[in-house]
């Protein structure tokens, strides 16, 4: 597609259920990123793909928080076992390093997640 | 940590008037990028600059970047209530493309019909 999608918009977990969340990058994008935004304010990196290869994890919590992209399905994010400072938004992202135009990001529009 | 600071927090201005958001950032850069985020919404990729740059235009935006500095300014021009909206800079971690971005707490700009 030519535009980041996200799956759920919203949703609303209790605390200690699992939270998952999907995104499909743009076709024909290699890297694949995940940030939590809080309150509006900082984006906090996660993780990041390479196809299905993790690239970089250095964001992402050692505990309760998993990530994969498998060929030939959506990226998701799984949140096991949430708790209230999980809920915040979650922003997936792509690009594609190819010439000029491969370094920009281009970003979903976010599921919110709330945890109560 | 933060890599991209902005500057100011917070923006409110009159319609038609310009608004001017500053960036400072902290390590050696490939490029550097400006994205919007409306309220309530996702990032939407602005301008980006190299850093063998040093003015970009894009419609009513002007991008100018200081590597010498550090820094980076957005220029808004004739804005419009539309416009209202939270700026972000942001960079890449190791300097080059394929390094996770870093972004600064972002300017929340305010225009007033």
């Amino acid at each position: 597609g030519e535009e980041v999608a996200q799956t759920p918009k919203h949703l609303v977990r209790g605390e200690g259920q699992k939270a998952k969340l999907y995104c499909a990058p743009i076709k024909g994008h290699s890297y694949v990123f995940w940030y939590q935004q809080v309150l509006k304010n900082e984006f906090k990196f996660l993780i990041s793909f390479q196809n299905e290869n993790v690239f970089d994890e250095t964001g992402m919590p050692k505990e309760r928080f998993s990530a994969k992209c498998l060929p030939n399905s959506p990226c998701s994010l799984e949140i096991q076992a949430t708790k209230l400072e999980d809920s915040a938004v979650y922003f997936c992202a792509s690009s594609q390093f190819q010439g000029s135009s491969g370094n920009t990001i281009y970003f979903g529009e976010g599921s919110w997640l709330t945890v109560v | 940590s933060q890599q991209g600071e902005e500057d100011p927090q917070a923006l409110s201005i009159q319609e038609g008037e310009n608004a001017t958001m500053n960036c400072s950032y902290k390590t050696s850069i490939n490029n550097l990028q400006w994205y919007r985020q409306n309220s309530g919404r996702g990032l939407v990729h602005l301008i980006l600059i190299r850093s063998n740059e040093r003015e970009k235009h894009s419609g009513r935006l002007r991008v100018t970047l200081d590597t010498s500095k550090k820094s980076s300014s957005l220029l808004i021009t004739a804005s419009r209530a539309a416009d209202t909206a939270s700026y972000f800079c942001a960079t890449r971690r190791d300097g080059g493309s394929q390094g996770n971005l870093i972004f600064g707490k972002g300017t929340k700009l305010s225009v007033k019909p």
